[in-house]
C-alpha cells in the first residue's frame, strides 16, 4: 500500500518568507510526528499528533513554527518568517496504534528546505 | 544528557567483517527500542525493533541491556550494501527519541 508522502520534496525560499510543508500519513494511522534533520545530524522531534488529543508541541524550536492536522489525516507544518538556520530536511512519520509500547514509525521521504 | 547517544563513527570495515554498534539511553522507563537504517539523502527505514532482551533477523542481531541502559546492533558477514547510517531510537510515553546515527562504510 501507499506509504507516507510529503510535499514538496524540495523547497527553496528567501529569508523572511513563510513556508508550508505537507504530510499525508499512511491511511488509518492515528499518530503523526514531525522531525527535523540537519545535515549529518540525528532526528530532532518537533511535534506529535495522537488521534483527537491536543498535540505535543514540546519540540517546536520557536513560535515561528506551527502545525495542524485536519480530520485526523493530513498535516501541515508552517514556518513563518523563515531564517537560514531553518534549512534542513523535515521528515514526517506516522504510526498505526494509539502509542503503545510496540508502536513503529514509518517515515516519509522528507521535504528539503533551503532558506537563502 | 541526551535521551539517546551513539558513536557517530564512521566505522570502516572490509566486506565479510562483523561489526557492532552500541547505543546508550537515559530514562530507565523507556519502553521499546529500535534500529533504523538511513541511506544518504533518504528517509530512515526500520531495521529492527527490540522489545525484550533482543532479537535476530538474518545477519542482524539486536540486544537490549536494561540494567546498563544500552542496546547494540551486530552485523555479521558485512555486505557493501550495508553501508549506511544506523539510527538508534527509543520509545517512551508516546514519544520517540533518536540518536545522531552511526555511519558504516563497508569496503571491498
Amino acid at each position: 500500500g501507499a506509504g507516507v508522502s510529503q510535499s514538496p520534496s524540495n523547497k527553496v525560499t528567501e529569508k523572511g518568507k513563510d513556508v508550508e510543508l505537507r504530510c499525508d500519513p499512511i491511511s488509518g494511522h492515528t499518530a503523526l510526528y514531525w522531525y527535523r534533520q540537519s545535515l549529518g545530524q540525528g532526528l530532532e522531534f518537533l511535534i506529535y499528533f495522537q488521534g483527537n488529543s491536543a498535540p505535543d508541541k514540546s519540540g517546536l524550536p520557536s513560535d515561528r513554527f506551527s502545525a495542524e492536522r485536519t480530520g485526523g489525516s493530513v498535516s501541515t507544518l508552517t514556518i513563518q518568517r523563515t531564517q537560514q538556520e531553518d534549512s534542513a530536511v523535515y521528515l514526517c512519520a506516522s504510526s498505526p496504534t494509539l502509542g503503545g509500547a510496540t508502536d513503529t514509525q514509518y517515515f516519509g521521504p522528507g521535504t528539503r528546505l533551503t532558506v537563502l | 544528557r541526551k535521551e539517546v547517544e551513539q558513536d557517530p563513527g564512521p566505522f570502516n570495515v572490509p566486506e565479510g567483517a562483523t561489526v557492532a554498534f552500541n547505543c546508550t539511553y537515559s530514562n530507565s522507563a523507556s519502553q521499546s527500542f529500535f534500529w533504523y537504517r538511513q541511506d544518504c539523502r533518504k528517509e530512515p527505514k526500520l531495521l529492527m525493533s527490540v522489545y525484550s532482551s533482543g532479537n535476530e533477523d538474518g545477519r542482524f542481531t539486536a540486544q537490549l541491556n536494561r540494567a546498563s541502559q544500552y542496546i547494540s546492533l551486530l552485523i555479521r558477514d558485512s555486505k557493501l550494501s550495508d553501508s549506511a547510517t544506523y539510527l538508534c531510537g527509543k520509545y517512551n510515553f508516546n514519544k520517540f527519541y533518536f540518536g545522531s546515527g552511526t555511519k558504516l562504510n563497508v569496503k571491498p
